[in-house]
């Protein structure tokens, strides 16, 4: 196992578009959890999924922007018209309990 | 619900000199607490950890943590510092309940040569 994948690690796309990133977690993990960071900050909590149940969801994540995770397995989230506001950088992570998360290397989105 | 402050956003120290950053955390019952660090461009690796018993805390690369429940504080402290030290270091606290993690803001470490 590689750890948390996430791809693309790039995404530049014009401000209206819609795009989509792919989180693929530990296969043992059962939670996965999305996180956005932007420059000189913190992660900050998106969403999380308990298998394949989206459990809590963040007021920061508009209604812009879904998450899915089909199967329990991969996740994807995605953001329809994008904003430039929405450049930043989208962590996925997961874990199988009170162990702390392994995190992938991010999508950095980059709107213009 | 959780929440975490670095009062430090940057921190400046000499190569070989000690270093203390300073992490406070608001939750209403005994958290799970973590020290990450991010290199530029890089991801975030996982430095250390508290979940129960010992309060001082032993991670990778010579660092430590000291959980003080009088104080809500996990300060993350290292005797000698190196120049590959230098990243972006975060705190964060940890809800049993469901493992979502809070992160404070960040403090970033600068090393004088």
């Amino acid at each position: 196992d590689t750890g948390v994948s996430q791809n693309p690690r790039h995404k530049i796309t014009k401000r209206g578009q819609n795009v989509t990133f792919r989180c693929d977690p530990i296969s043992e993990h059962n939670r996965l959890y999305w996180y956005r960071q932007t420059l000189g900050q913190g992660p900050e909590f998106l969403t999380y999924f308990q298998n394949e149940a989206q459990l809590e969801k963040s007021r920061l994540l508009s209604d812009r922007f879904s998450a899915e995770r089909p199967k329990g397995s991969f996740s994807t989230l995605e953001i329809q018209r994008t904003e430039q506001g929405d450049s930043a950088m989208y962590l996925c992570a997961s874990t199988s309990g009170a162990q702390g998360y392994t995190f992938g290397s991010g999508t950095r989105l980059t709107v213009v | 619900a959780q929440s975490v402050t670095q009062p430090d956003i940057h921190i400046t120290v000499s190569e070989g000199a000690s270093l203390e950053l300073r992490c406070n955390y608001s939750y209403g019952a005994t958290p799970y607490l973590f020290w990450y660090v991010q290199s530029p461009g890089q991801g975030l690796q996982l430095l250390l950890k508290y979940f129960s018993g010992d309060t001082l805390v032993q991670g990778i690369k010579g660092f430590e943590a000291e959980f003080k429940r009088s104080q809500s504080s996990f300060n993350l402290r290292k005797p000698s510092v190196h120049w590959s030290d230098a990243a972006e270091y975060f705190c964060a606290v940890g809800n049993p309940r469901d493992d979502k993690i809070i992160f404070g803001k960040g403090t970033r470490l600068h090393i004088l040569p």
